[in-house]
Formats: structure tokens, C-alpha cells, sequence
């Protein structure tokens, strides 16, 4: 069982590109969340999805969006990149959606937009 | 807005000794709090959930309290071991939202 898988596991980015960062699961979690995480801030929620087919914004939702066409991959989309977009990105599933549920995270994406 | 602080951001100590860390948290009261372990260049993983009507909480070398009146969760590892090094990150729920410390980084010296 694999768990979390993240893809790529680096890329360097010229800014103004457009970069879709792959995330899947095999442990059947109808929840999945991006974060991304940078040095003095922690971990930050961009996007979530509850279950299949729903999304919503989490704390730094804006350059990024997302879809969940399945309950396996949850990929994170960054239309046209920007510098200050340069962090390691997480991303995470739980069995059920809430605060009373462990979250499993990927092996991260390290990402530098130039 | 959410705001979690976690003590200092580096904590040293000797082995065998107890670690205790901390994460205070102000403008919300969490029905949850979690916390993870984070490697270098690895994600979190999952270490213990308390819950608000749970003052503690333990798991073999580990124990969590909770104190809903301080809006403050304590986190300890006795007879630590070098292999405990690492950053230890706390985290709450609110609706769909999840807010995490920025982590303290434990070192244990042998």
C-alpha cells in the first residue's frame, strides 16, 4: 500500500507558467487537502475536498484551484505561477472530513518559481 | 483569525530526560487538537488526538493534556531518545479548516 503519492517530487518553475501538481491515494479517504508550507508559517490549507466532486478554500486559496473528478487524485493547478508561490506543497487525506479525523500526507513537492 | 503558537522554536535536551513542548492557541475552542511529527524532508505524520473533554492523553513514551481554560495543549515525551529528534507540529480543526503551529524543533542530545 503506497499511501500518499505526490508528483513531482521537485520542479523549478518559470514564473508566469502553469504548473499542475498530481496527488493521489489508495486508501479510499472520501477527504483530501493541499497545504503548502514555508519556513516561519507552518502549514497552511489552500484547497480541500470532502468528498468526490466537491472542493473548497481553505486559508491561501488565491493563484490556486483544484478538482476532485475522483475519490483517488486531487490535483492542485497553479494557473500562471508567481515567485511568492515557491514552497513545499503537502498533500493530505483523511477517512472522513472533520477535526476528529488523522491526517495521512504525501512526501511533499518542493517548488521554486523563478 | 485562528493564530497557534508553539514554544520556541528549538528545544534542546539531554537523553532520558523529558521533553515538553507547547501550543497555545487564542480565538477559537477546538472540539479537537492534534498533534504530528515532522521529519526533514518528509510530511507529518500522525501522532495523537485529544479530545476537548479529555484532559490527557497517552500513547507508550508520549502524553498530551488539553486545558480548555488556557486554551493550551502540552506535549511530553519521557526518557527521550536521540531518535525522537525531530519537529513536532500541533494542529486544530474548525469546521472544514485545519490550522497548524509552525512547529518546535526538538533535538536530544545523548
Amino acid at each position: 500500500i503506497a499511501g500518499i503519492t505526490q508528483a513531482p517530487t521537485s520542479q523549478i518553475l518559470a514564473a508566469g507558467r502553469r504548473m499542475t501538481l498530481r496527488c493521489t491515494q489508495d486508501m479510499r479517504h472520501n477527504a483530501m487537502y493541499w497545504y503548502r508550507q514555508d519556513l516561519g508559517l507552518g502549514l497552511r490549507l489552500i484547497h480541500y475536498s470532502n468528498t468526490a466532486g466537491t472542493t473548497g478554500k481553505g486559508e491561501v486559496p488565491d493563484g490556486y484551484s483544484v478538482s476532485r473528478a475522483n475519490t483517488d487524485d486531487f490535483p492542485l493547478t497553479l494557473a500562471s505561477a508567481v515567485p511568492s508561490q515557491t514552497s513545499v506543497y503537502f498533500c493530505a487525506s483523511s477517512p472522513q472530513p472533520g477535526s476528529q479525523e488523522t491526517q495521512y500526507f504525501g512526501p511533499g513537492t518542493r517548488l521554486l518559481v523563478l | 483569525s485562528q493564530k497557534i503558537e508553539q514554544n520556541s522554536e528549538a528545544l534542546n535536551i539531554q537523553e532520558g530526560k523529558t521533553a515538553t513542548l507547547t501550543c497555545n492557541y487564542t480565538n477559537y475552542s477546538p472540539a479537537y487538537l492534534q498533534w504530528y511529527r515532522q521529519d526533514p524532508g518528509r510530511g507529518p505524520v500522525f501522532l495523537l488526538l485529544i479530545r476537548e473533554n479529555e484532559k490527557e492523553k497517552r500513547k507508550e513514551r508520549l502524553k498530551v493534556t488539553f486545558d480548555t481554560t488556557l486554551k493550551q495543549s502540552l506535549f511530553h515525551i519521557t526518557a527521550s531518545q536521540p531518535a525522537d529528534s525531530a519537529t513536532y507540529l500541533c494542529a486544530l480543526g474548525s469546521g472544514n479548516q485545519f490550522y497548524f503551529g509552525t512547529g518546535t524543533s526538538l533535538t536530544v542530545i545523548p
